[in-house]
């Protein structure tokens, strides 16, 4: 199975702050990488896909990059309604798998 | 814009099956591709196994593969997901979702993520 390690697993910041969240991949995935967005007690949402694409209605402040076993997503400028935790999921074999997640918090 | 409707609540006894529907409305059907995934109470997600082009049957994580069971009735629009000899490690959050992807040949399916989710079913085991 391929195991993604997301870092931080934590991290605390304030509105307008730039955010980066790292995915790494136990073995290559090329681009087959997707990042979502959950808050507590719903549903996670799509965010970008293909590494990089962003999912229709998102955002640009969040962008995505990388590939084979190292990728990240960025929020430009922290919002509030970003805060929330972040999961990263390679499509590129089965057994699918997530990330461990990232939470972002408010300083 | 598709939808996914799942079923409510569910509290089981250790041992016992459960079985949850997800419904899709707004939408086509056929030819898409399902998935459910798990969240245990405070934990991250854990995907369980999918229905996903290009293949007709489902496809099982491995820690899954001998109690669970994916279904989909294209009559009704809906997927299923059935958990059999549950324990309370099985307590959590159980989502359907649609697998969003693409053919690039006859046979060849990229795959680039889940786009829409259910509501989500708590399953709650105990005694």
């Amino acid at each position: 199975d391929i195991q993604l390690t997301q870092s931080p697993s934590f991290l605390s910041a304030s509105v307008g702050d730039r955010v980066t969240i790292t995915c790494r991949a136990s073995q290559g995935i090329t681009r087959f990488l997707a990042w979502y967005q959950q808050k507590p007690g719903k549903a996670p949402k799509f965010l970008i896909y293909a590494a990089s694409t962003l999912h229709s209605g998102v955002p640009s402040r969040f962008s995505g990059s990388g590939s084979e076993t190292e990728f990240t997503l960025t929020i430009s400028s922290l919002q509030p309604e970003d805060f929330a935790t972040y999961y990263c999921q390679q499509v590129d074999s089965y057994p699918l798998t997530f990330g461990g997640g990232t939470k972002v918090e408010i300083k | 814009q598709v939808q996914l409707v799942q079923s409510g609540a569910e509290m089981k006894q250790p041992g016992s099956s459960v079985k949850v529907s997800c419904k899709a409305s707004g939408g086509t059907f056929s030819s898409q591709g399902f998935s459910w995934v798990r969240q245990a109470p405070g934990q991250g997600l854990e995907w369980m196994g999918g229905i996903i082009p290009p293949f007709p049957t489902p496809n099982y994580a491995q820690k899954f593969q001998d109690r669970v069971t994916i279904t989909t009735d294209e009559s009704t629009s809906t997927t299923y997901m059935r958990l059999s000899s549950l324990r309370s490690e099985d307590t959590a959050v159980y989502y359907c979702a649609r697998v969003l992807g693409v053919y690039y040949d006859s046979s060849g399916y990229y795959l680039y993520g889940m786009d829409v989710w259910g509501q989500g079913t708590t399953v709650t085991v105990s005694s």
